[in-house]
């Protein structure tokens, strides 16, 4: 069973408008938590990471927030772009884990509409 | 910007075939991943370098692939031979001291 779940499989919004990724996972214990994009055909592309005593983090209109006490995170994008038409992408890693032994969920695909 | 380099891009092969593909970290990062990514779904990792020493090769099915990074620097995958189901993403990533993981373009292959 994989251990990062990530919500909903894909979204579709209008642009200018806001949304909400969730990612819940079940790594324990917890090291870190990333939120990777990644546009179609190319590689992921780190947009934040978190450790347990952060709370929530931001980079540009994106917004990431985490709550480690019931192993959920969520990325808010704001305003959203056409450019924002990608999949992202929830990464744990546990604090026993070598780095490779990142847990990767399987991306929400969002897809923003003039 | 220092990145990831990776090639080819794309390759298309018939299966049986042998197909390789090659990675150049970012100067100076000592641990090298090769992930693959099969469509709608997170990268899955193959093999894990530090220096050129494999730390973990447990996923890589090794009948048909291999990797090896001889000098500690660049790193080649290869599959030999190449079946339907090997048509994925190819992602190669490096670190440094385990910090933040930056991840090449890909490698698209498709076996027909």
């Amino acid at each position: 069973k994989n251990q990062v779940e990530q919500s909903p499989q894909s979204l579709i919004i209008l642009e200018g408008k806001n949304c909400t990724l969730q990612c819940n996972y079940t790594v324990s214990p917890f090291s870190n938590l990333r939120w990777y994009k990644q546009d179609t055909g190319r590689g992921p592309v780190s947009l934040t990471i978190m450790t347990f005593s952060e709370n929530t983090k931001s980079n540009g209109r994106y917004t990431a927030t985490l709550d480690a006490d019931t192993k959920q995170s969520s990325l808010h994008i704001t305003a959203s772009q056409l450019s924002d038409s990608a999949s992202y992408i929830c990464v744990v890693r546990g604090a026993t884990d070598s780095w490779g032994k990142l847990q990767f969920g399987a991306g929400t695909q969002v897809v923003v509409t003039p | 910007e220092a990145e990831v380099a990776q090639s080819p891009r794309y390759k298309i092969t018939e299966k049986s075939q042998a197909v390789a593909f090659w990675c150049d970290p970012i100067s100076g990062h000592a641990t090298l991943y090769w992930y693959r990514q099969i469509l709608g779904q997170g990268p899955e990792l193959l093999v894990q370098f530090q220096d050129e020493s494999v730390v973990d090769d447990s996923q890589l099915p090794k009948d048909r692939f291999s990797a090896e990074r001889l000098k500690g620097v660049d790193s080649t995958l290869k599959i030999q031979p190449a079946e339907l189901g090997d048509s994925a993403m190819y992602l190669c990533a490096s670190s440094s001291l385990e910090r933040e993981l930056f991840f090449g373009e890909g490698s698209r292959l498709t076996v027909l």
